[in-house]
């Protein structure tokens, strides 16, 4: 079975842009979740997708936006880039949103704003 | 809300030592605990979790992990540490109703020496 596909897996913006990073999950899986990695911050939660509907939010601003498609397929967004949203954003797939359910990690997208 | 206490930021082991990493949660029920392996640049491997039952569970390469609920902790251990373990291990929890929604520790960065 594939695993979690990030693209792309590096990326350098500027301040100001705006950014689209996509997750393919493992295949049945049907809940996407988003974290941003960075040295200051460590691992923290962004958002997650179940079923082409957001379920969970983490505590980051409305720059930040996700989607998912039908094929759970999902999409990150952020815009107005800032300097310090510099970091690895990972993506994992789990095959529920509730119980005993374990969470997939892809590659990352490393993401550098300039 | 939930959180991970990883107390060691760095931990140097020589080859062939025994390891342990520790970890604390505070999580007003039982939880879902997993210990996650990071690589540089790389996304996270998952190595071990608990859900509940048997409390030293069993995960991949050797490592294995105790859940104390008295002592709200779930440290990894592993008998025989090899050069390739070294890493940054990451422990989390999340609650049973929002189980992909991970909170992780700071991480502990395991140095293998020869």
């Amino acid at each position: 079975k594939a695993g979690v596909t990030q693209t792309p897996r590096y990326l350098i913006k500027t301040r100001g842009q705006q950014v689209t990073l996509s997750c393919s999950p493992i295949s049945g899986h049907r809940s996407v979740s988003w974290y941003q990695q960075t040295p200051g911050q460590g691992l923290q939660f962004l958002f997650e997708y179940f079923s082409e509907t957001q379920r969970n939010k983490g505590n980051f601003p409305g720059r930040f936006s996700g989607r998912q498609f039908s094929n759970s397929r999902s999409e990150m967004n952020v815009s107005t880039l800032e300097l310090g949203d510099s970091a690895l954003y990972l993506c994992a797939s789990s095959p529920r949103t509730m119980g005993n359910t374990e969470a997939f990690f892809g590659q990352g997208t490393r993401l550098t704003v300039v | 809300a939930q959180s991970v206490t990883q107390p060691d930021i760095h931990i140097t082991v020589s080859e062939g030592a025994s390891l342990e990493l520790r970890c604390n949660y505070s999580y007003g029920a039982t939880p879902y605990l997993f210990w996650y392996v990071q690589s540089p640049g790389q996304g996270l491997q998952l190595l071990l979790k608990y859900f509940s039952g048997d409390t030293l569970v069993q995960g991949i390469k050797g490592f294995e992990a105790e859940f104390k609920r008295s002592q709200s902790s779930f440290n990894l251990r592993k008998p025989s540490v090899h050069w390739s373990d070294a890493a940054e291990y990451f422990c989390a929890v999340a609650s049973t109703g929002t189980a992909s929604k991970l909170t992780f520790g700071t991480g502990t960065r395991l140095q293998v020496t020869l």
